[in-house]
């Protein structure tokens, strides 16, 4: 089982659909998380920080459920340029420093 | 603000021929660098980390190594390419300081061996 699990994808969906992108990790021990969207054939791209609270910027909430870790990224009202594949990526510190990244999931937004 | 460089974008290299990229970050100190291997339709994996000068923590056993012989410099080498080592590398930092360590990644190398 990997560290860190994403859904496979890859996900379409029409101009203005709400997206869910869901993310677990096995490790309690990690200790920050995040959310990087990679176009193609380019670098990742932090995207949010995950926190305890949850966090909000404009269309996209991120949020954390440590009890079920458990990590999720929704995007609102999507744009066809938010077509890309969104990565979760989650660090710990115990034995050592390990950031581990997800597989990834593709999201196709079509017009 | 702070900016990060990779060269070359792109490289076609022999097997067995040496390897050398270069990864310079301004406008930060004492950042924490960062190798990552991400093959073609994979995910990213974590190569190397360095948490200062001389200081690099390997990931993983292969064919590569890493060396920091600068604050803001990181180099990536080999003396022998393989095949699998083509993929898309990528180098990104992290504030030093802060535990949080969002990381922040450069425009990558994309590099086949033939």
């Amino acid at each position: 089982r990997k560290e860190v699990e994403q859904d496979p994808g890859p996900f379409n969906v029409p101009e203005g659909a709400t997206v869910a992108f869901n993310c677990t990790y096995s490790n309690s021990a990690s200790q920050s998380f995040f959310w990087y969207r990679q176009d193609c054939r380019k670098e990742p791209k932090l995207l949010m920080s995950v926190y305890s609270s949850g966090n909000e910027d404009g269309r996209f909430t991120a949020q954390l459920n440590r009890a079920s870790q458990y990590i999720s990224l929704l995007i609102r009202d999507s744009k066809l340029s938010d077509s890309a594949t969104y990565l979760c990526v989650v660090n710990r510190r115990t034995g050592g420093f390990k950031t581990i990244f997800g597989a990834g999931t593709r999201l196709f937004v079509k017009a | 603000s702070q900016t990060i460089h990779q060269w070359p974008a792109t490289l076609v290299q022999p097997v067995g021929s040496p390897l050398s990229l270069e990864c310079t970050v301004e406008g930060t100190s004492n950042p924490n660098l960062y190798w990552y291997r991400q093959a073609a339709g994979r995910g990213l994996q974590l190569l190397f980390y360095s948490v200062g000068i001389g200081q690099i923590s390997s990931e993983v056993p292969q064919n590569l190594s890493a060396s920091r012989p600068q604050d803001r410099q990181f180099i990536l080498s080999s003396k022998k390419l393989l095949l699998s080592d083509s993929g898309f590398y990528l180098c990104a930092w992290s504030y030093g300081a802060r535990s949080y360590n969002e990381q922040f990644f450069g425009p990558g190398t994309r590099l086949t061996v033939l």
